[in-house]
């Protein structure tokens, strides 16, 4: 079955930590993704990556980070510098631009 | 600036009525537009993609590109399809083949 799993499906944390979203595939996607989901605002994007030891910045990367050491493995890590982390979080990939994203069912982040 | 707009938050229809859920996109050259939708407690998916012009669940987009519009339409509106729909632009200018998408509609039909 394959498809992107995203983990954990909820998520806590308290202000001044950092958090790691998992977000794996086996769709043998190069290009993967990160955005953000809050209401009203549609999806932002946050980081993406094209290629394994490589990615870019999107539009509201401060306070994120990523890696992607393996082209099957996007994890995102919500630091304490992001100011505003309570959100859905998606994770995306994809085969090329014509195709479109294939997307995970999503991570629910809460500050407590 | 490459930009998705959705001027309608909230869209609500009875079943059977014909809907249409606009978007409207900012680019002078050709893109690639796509729309999405997001069924209550479940992933965004893909709904179509013009470049295939395809035809899914009774839903058609056609780019206009003279007005830079692919609005969403369906003549016979089901409760079914009620959901979040989002519209998503890519270009060649679009580093990674990323997506610009709209603020979303929400879409409700009413029995």
């Amino acid at each position: 079955d394959g498809g992107i799993t995203q983990s954990p499906k909820y998520l806590f944390r308290k202000e001044g930590q950092n958090v790691t979203l998992s977000c794996e595939q086996n769709l043998n996607h190069d290009a993967m993704y990160w955005y953000r989901q809050d209401p009203g605002q549609g999806l932002r994007l946050i980081y993406y990556s094209q290629i394994v030891n490589d990615f870019q910045k999107g539009d509201i990367a401060e306070g994120y980070s990523v890696s992607r050491e393996k082209k099957e493995s996007f994890p995102l890590t919500v630091t304490s510098a992001q100011k505003n982390p309570t959100a859905f979080y998606l994770c995306a990939s994809s085969i090329s631009r014509y195709d479109g994203y294939t997307f995970g069912s999503g991570t629910r982040l809460t500050v407590v | 600036a490459q930009r998705v707009t959705q001027p309608e938050k909230l869209l609500s229809v009875f079943k059977g009525a014909p809907v249409e859920l606009k978007c409207n996109y900012s680019y002078s050259g050709s893109p690639e537009l796509f729309w999405y939708v997001q069924y209550s407690r479940q992933r965004l998916q893909l709904l179509l993609r013009h470049i295939s012009r395809e035809s899914i669940k009774g839903f058609t987009a056609d780019l206009n590109k003279g007005e830079t519009s692919f609005h969403l339409k369906k003549p016979f509106a089901q409760e079914e399809d009620s959901a979040m729909y989002y519209c998503a632009l890519s270009t060649i200018y679009n580093q990674g083949g990323k997506l610009i998408f709209g603020q979303g509609t929400e879409l409700s039909v009413k029995p």
